[in-house]
């Protein structure tokens, strides 16, 4: 069965330092991948997605992800965190009929 | 353009009484999701409509839960009667739906507490 783990709860870092969520999947085939954001309150913002080709993804606000089909990883970077960035992160993996498998969620949270 | 719209924002109801959500898709966009999202967890799938027919509802408990796609735009999911575990954050979602796996874009969610 499809699953998607994600094994940090919560997550510290200082504004200016880098991160890194690990984000780890389950699926048989080639897996479409996705990393969202959920701001208090708010719904969720794609970040980023991989379906196929370059396994260094780059999206949106600075972050990029990395597919390593090899250990069935799909782990989120940026390099220089921001305040703003403090948020609830999402790693997915699109099922067949095109559904969303989600992970439990990492929260972030950013020291000044 | 004009993002998914949900309504109400936030529902306080007792145990047993009935509410209804809506969703207004972004325009043009033939697939729609229902996700539910308890506190502490992942957005669970419970419906997905392919314009106004039902692609999957695995996960909807149909016993109390109902959701339909009027003329495969708007959408309303149902729940008759509450229970407490029930409360959680409804979300709905639409992609373009018409080639394969695509974005889904989310709306802010409805908000429900179960007293």
């Amino acid at each position: 069965a499809q699953s998607v783990t994600q094994p940090d709860i919560h997550i510290t870092v200082s504004e200016g330092a880098s991160l890194e969520l690990r984000c780890n999947y389950s699926y048989g085939a080639t897996p479409y991948l996705f990393w969202y954001v959920q701001s208090p309150g708010q719904g969720l913002q794609l970040l980023l997605k991989y379906f196929s080709g370059d396994t260094l993804v780059q999206g949106i606000k600075g972050f990029e992800a990395e597919f390593k089909r090899s250990q069935s990883s799909f782990n989120l970077r940026k390099p220089s965190v921001h305040w703003s960035d403090a948020a609830e992160y999402f790693c997915a993996v699109g099922a067949h009929t095109d559904k969303l498998i989600f992970g439990t969620g990492t929260r972030l949270q950013v020291f000044p | 353009e004009a993002g998914v719209a949900q309504s109400p924002r936030y529902k306080i109801i007792e145990k047993r009484q009935s509410v209804a959500f809506w969703c207004n898709p972004i325009s043009g966009h033939a697939t729609l999701y229902w996700y539910q999202q308890i506190l502490g967890q992942g957005p669970k799938l419970l419906i997905q409509f392919q314009n106004n027919g039902v692609v999957d509802d695995s996960q909807l408990p149909k016993d109390r839960f109902s959701a339909e796609r009027l003329k495969g735009v708007d959408s309303t999911l149902k729940i008759q009667p509450a229970k407490l575990e029930d409360s959680a954050v409804y979300l709905c979602a639409s992609s373009a739906g018409d080639r394969g796996m695509e974005t889904q874009y989310f709306g802010p969610g409805t908000r429900l507490l179960v007293l």
